[in-house]
């Protein structure tokens, strides 16, 4: 059984960091690109970053672009999400999610329960 | 302002028929593969249909999906109480600022 789980999440203040981790299990983490999405309270879905099964390919969007980070250790089966600078807007549940090909255009198949970031003072 | 376009909410009453509908651009839909999700309240999003119209093992032939042009469409026949939840449609969009996109969601109520 595939299973993703995140953890990390927390209250930060502006300006804070914080990492995010996704242990995966139940596939082999190594062939699978891996995302992370995440929702604003009473929001949609934004998708964040997307990183392939080698980390060859690495995609963020604008709004995280120069302050997050991310990366894996397939030698762990574990994605991470390194987040500077964090701003209010930021504040939302993180979803870690497997990507069901190797390249865009991504579909996510497999969803974590999420991790509730707060950024507030 | 979602990239994707879709109707805040639509309803529909049990038995019934509802589509809900995902606009998009030449950049996203219009040369890429649309997938489908849906989220119950509180829990995380589920993949109903990726590459436009497949629907991955598990997920019952009353959901369906359709592309054409620039827009999209989730069909659900024989709705159910259970089937309320916010549905979400996704794709690439391979623009300057290439990345997946959302639409904004649409909240389906079983009257």
């Amino acid at each position: 059984e595939v299973q993703l789980v995140e953890s990390g999440g927390g209250l930060v203040k502006p300006g804070g960091s914080l990492r995010l981790s996704c242990a995966a299990s139940g596939f082999t983490f190594s062939s699978y690109s891996m995302n992370w999405v995440r929702q604003a309270p009473g929001k949609g879905l934004e998708w964040v970053s997307s990183i392939s099964s080698s980390s060859s390919y690495i995609y963020y969007a604008d709004s995280v672009k120069g302050r997050f980070t991310i990366s894996r250790d397939n030698a762990k089966n574990s994605l991470y999400l390194q987040m500077n600078s964090l701003r209010a807007e930021d504040t939302a549940v993180y979803y870690c999610a497997r990507a069901g090909r190797p390249l865009p255009p991504y579909y996510f198949d497999y969803w974590g329960q999420g991790t509730l970031v707060t950024v507030s003072s | 302002q979602s990239v994707l376009t879709q109707p805040p909410s639509v309803s529909a009453a049990p038995g019934q028929k509802v589509t809900i509908s995902c606009s998009g651009s030449s950049s996203n839909i219009g040369n890429n593969y649309v997938s489908w999700y849906q989220q119950l309240p509180g829990t995380a999003p589920k993949l109903l249909i990726y590459d436009n119209n497949k629907r991955p093992s598990g997920i019952p032939d009353r959901f369906s999906g359709s592309k054409s042009g620039t827009s999209a469409t989730l069909g659900i026949t024989g709705l159910q109480t259970g089937d309320e939840a916010d549905y979400y449609c996704g794709t690439w969009d391979s623009s300057l600022s290439a990345g997946q996109v959302f639409g904004g969601g649409t909240k389906l109520t079983v009257l």
